[in-house]
């Protein structure tokens, strides 16, 4: 049973390029939600998707950034006209329902705007 | 809307000693969840331990406990005889009970853990 799945690991990516990240859940999981890490701080939450829903985006940035999680593959997170400021460890976390259950965090994509 | 503090940005510990970072929460809630995470270098976001606000029992996962105060808002992990895999940031979080559709996860800014051989 494999655990979420993110890709890529590392993503460099020069300023205006666009940026996305891919998140596949654990099986049988159909929520979930994207973070962001910036450097030597905690996550902050982006954004909570069900399956072809978008169910809180309070934490997603108003402008060049979008998410979707579509009935059949991964969820994406995309960063369009990347900015150095954009640089941060960007992770996908999956759960099966509410409930008391902790996510099940992926390993995160690293993205370098250079 | 809910906040999380970690006061102490690093702690350290002598192996095999106990240690106890700390954590404090503020809400208006009263049924929640917390949890504590590890994130060692390879920046994977292990589960450490979890507890609800309703149990008054404070949850036990092996060395790993916590001393949960309601009242205070106060939510401690206690690290007994610490090894040298513990090392490593370790994030508090807070989550609502799961209605309506908020489920997220709030973290505090981390505690940076270094065991000493």
């Amino acid at each position: 049973n494999a655990g979420v799945m993110q890709n890529p690991r590392h993503l460099v990516r020069r300023r205006g390029q666009e940026a996305r990240l891919r998140c596949s859940p654990m099986k049988g999981h159909s929520h979930v939600y994207w973070y962001r890490q910036l450097p030597e701080e905690g996550l902050k939450f982006m954004v909570y998707l069900q399956k072809e829903n978008i169910i809180d985006e309070s934490g997603m940035p108003k402008e060049r950034f979008s998410a979707e999680f579509p009935k059949e593959g991964p969820s994406i997170l995309r960063i369009q006209q990347v900015v150095r400021g954009d640089s941060a460890a960007y992770f996908c976390a999956s759960s099966p329902l509410t409930g008391p259950y902790g996510y099940t965090f992926g390993s995160g994509t690293r993205l370098t705007v250079v | 809307a809910q906040t999380v503090t970690q006061s102490q940005p690093e702690m350290s510990v002598q192996e095999a000693e106990t240690v106890t970072l700390s954590c404090t929460y503020d809400t208006s809630e009263s049924d929640y969840y917390l949890f504590w995470y590890k994130q060692p270098p390879s920046r994977q976001m292990i589960l450490v331990i979890r507890q609800e606000a309703y149990k008054q029992q404070n949850a036990t996962e092996n060395r790993f406990s916590v001393n949960f105060q309601k009242a205070a808002k106060s939510f401690s992990l206690k690290i007994s005889d610490s090894q040298l895999g513990d090392a490593a940031m370790y994030f508090c979080a807070y989550r609502s009970p799961g209605n309506f559709g908020n489920e997220k996860l709030t973290f505090g800014t981390g505690t940076r853990l270094t065991i000493i051989p």
